[in-house]
């Protein structure tokens, strides 16, 4: 079984460009998620899909953060524009369904840094 | 605010011996505790997991204790291996408030041989 599929894997750009992640998660998991992870700390929840409609983006920065999932199965996460403090390893996960005890799988990560 | 703690940045262990990773925790409304384990330049692994309503699960070389009252949690790993030297992440939830997960800050384990 294929794992959660991320890209790219690193990323470099310039305070105030923006940028965008990309994930495909195991196929027919219906929740995904998007954790920020700065260095030294845990990850922290960024937003959080079922299907293609959003149960919880309550941690999401949206004045310059915005994430989608179209048709319910790919994401993609944009940072618009992108400060010194986004620089992070941005994680994406998925499980089966947000309900009960599943486990969640993640992908190897996109590493950002903001330059 | 840090709701899941973990205190130790590092730990180092003869290979062989028992590695025990602390948890702590400050929301009494998580109600289901899991172990990720790191590798650099990788995702999180899932280890192992426990329910609020147990004190122990073992799967293997893997035993989490909880003690609630204590709002503690513990891995042990015995016998420990080189090859479980990482970053090990302990995390919490509250299943009646969406499944994200709070995640401590890591304890990066070393086993030496």
């Amino acid at each position: 079984e294929a794992g959660v599929a991320q890209s790219p894997r690193y990323k470099i750009i310039e305070k105030r460009q923006s940028v965008a992640f990309w994930c495909n998660p195991i196929s027919g998991h219906a929740t995904l998620y998007w954790y920020q992870q700065i260095l030294g700390q845990g990850p922290k929840l960024l937003i959080q899909f079922q299907n293609n409609g959003v149960v919880d983006d309550s941690q999401l920065p949206k004045d310059r953060f915005s994430a989608e999932r179209l048709k319910g199965v790919d994401s993609t996460l944009k940072i618009q524009p992108a400060k010194l403090e986004d620089s992070a390893v941005y994680l994406c996960a998925s499980s089966l369904a947000g309900q009960g005890l599943q486990t969640q799988y993640f992908g190897p990560g996109t590493r950002l840094l903001v330059l | 605010d840090q709701q899941v703690k973990q205190n130790s940045p590092s730990l180092s262990v003869q290979e062989g011996r028992i590695s025990i990773l602390n948890c702590d925790y400050t929301n009494s409304m998580f109600d289901y505790f899991l172990w990720y384990k790191k590798y650099p330049a990788e995702g999180p692994t899932f280890l192992i997991s426990i329910s609020s309503i147990k004190d122990k699960n073992e799967d293997g070389r893997f035993t989490v204790f909880l003690n609630k009252s204590a709002k503690h949690l513990s891995l042990h790993i015995v016998p420990s291996q080189p090859g479980d030297s990482a970053v090990y992440f302990c995390a919490a939830r509250n299943s009646n408030s969406g499944y994200a997960l709070n995640f401590g800050k890591g304890t990066s384990l070393l086993v030496t041989p």
